[in-house]
C-alpha cells in the first residue's frame, strides 16, 4: 500500500498548548502537504513543503521534512479553540506524472477551551 | 472569485442505483480530480481530468467514471452502487503544472449514503 501512517490518531489539548502530528510514508516524494478538514466538511490547503526543504514556518505552523526517514511533523503553536479539526498529511509521488496526492489516515485534534 | 462548487451535497441511494456528483472548479483552474473518504479515514485518490481526458487512475472498480467538460466541470458517476460506496466524494482542483502536483483546492464534497 502506498499508504502512510500518522499519529497520534486523536490528540486532546488545553487552548494555548502546542500540538505536534507526525506522518510517516512509504516512497520518494516531490512534496508534502498539510491539510485542514473540519468535520464532515472539504479540505484546506495549510502549507506545503519541498522534497529538497527541511523546515517550513506559516504563521502559527511549523512543518519539518525527514526525507532520509520518510516522515514529517506538523506543529501548531498557541493552539486555539478554533484550531479543533483533523489535519491529513499528503505527498505527490516522484514517479507521478500528474497531480495525484496520497492521504494519510488523519490526526482528529480537540482544543479545550 | 467562487471556490470549488459541488452537488449535490448529501444524497441516499439504494444497492444497484446509479449516481452523478458534479463539481465545477475554481476560477482559473483547468484539472479537476476526485477523492473517495470513508468515514474516519483519509481522501483516496480516484481519477484526474485534464484536457477532458483521464490522466491517472486510482484503485477503483470500472463502476466509477467521469467526465470533464469544455467549461472544466467534471461529472463523477458510480454505477451498481454498493454499501461500500458510501463515503463523502471530494473533488479538488489546480491549474495544470506538469504533473507538479502543488496546492489542491477542495469542495465541500458530495455524502453519499447506499442502503
Amino acid at each position: 500500500s502506498q499508504q502512510g501512517e500518522e499519529d497520534p490518531q486523536a490528540l486532546s489539548i488545553q487552548e494555548g498548548e502546542n500540538a505536534t502530528m507526525n506522518c510517516s510514508y512509504k516512497t520518494s516524494i516531490n512534496n508534502l502537504q498539510w491539510y485542514r478538514q473540519n468535520s464532515g466538511r472539504g479540505l484546506v490547503h495549510l502549507i506545503l513543503i519541498r522534497s529538497n526543504e527541511r523546515e517550513k514556518h506559516s504563521g502559527r505552523l511549523r512543518v519539518t521534512l525527514d526525507t532520509s526517514k520518510k516522515s514529517s511533523s506538523l506543529l501548531i503553536t498557541a493552539s486555539r479553540a478554533a484550531d479543533t479539526a483533523s489535519y491529513f498529511c499528503a505527498w505527490s509521488l516522484i514517479s507521478s506524472n500528474t497531480g495525484k496526492l496520497i492521504f494519510g489516515q488523519g490526526t482528529t485534534l480537540q482544543v479545550k477551551p | 472569485d467562487a471556490g470549488v462548487t459541488q452537488s449535490p451535497t448529501h444524497l441516499i441511494k439504494t444497492r444497484g442505483q446509479q449516481v452523478t456528483l458534479r463539481c465545477s472548479p475554481k476560477s482559473g483552474h483547468d484539472t479537476v480530480s476526485w477523492y473517495q473518504q470513508a468515514l474516519g479515514q483519509g481522501p483516496q485518490f480516484i481519477f484526474q481530468y485534464y484536457e477532458e481526458e483521464e490522466r491517472q487512475r486510482g484503485n477503483f472498480p470500472d463502476r466509477f467514471s467521469g467526465h470533464q467538460f469544455p467549461n472544466y466541470s467534471s461529472e463523477l458517476n458510480v454505477n451498481a452502487l454498493l454499501l461500500g460506496d458510501s463515503a463523502l466524494y471530494l473533488c479538488a482542483s489546480n491549474r495544470y503544472s506538469g504533473g507538479r502536483t502543488g496546492e489542491l483546492f477542495f469542495g465541500e464534497g458530495s455524502r453519499l449514503t447506499v442502503l
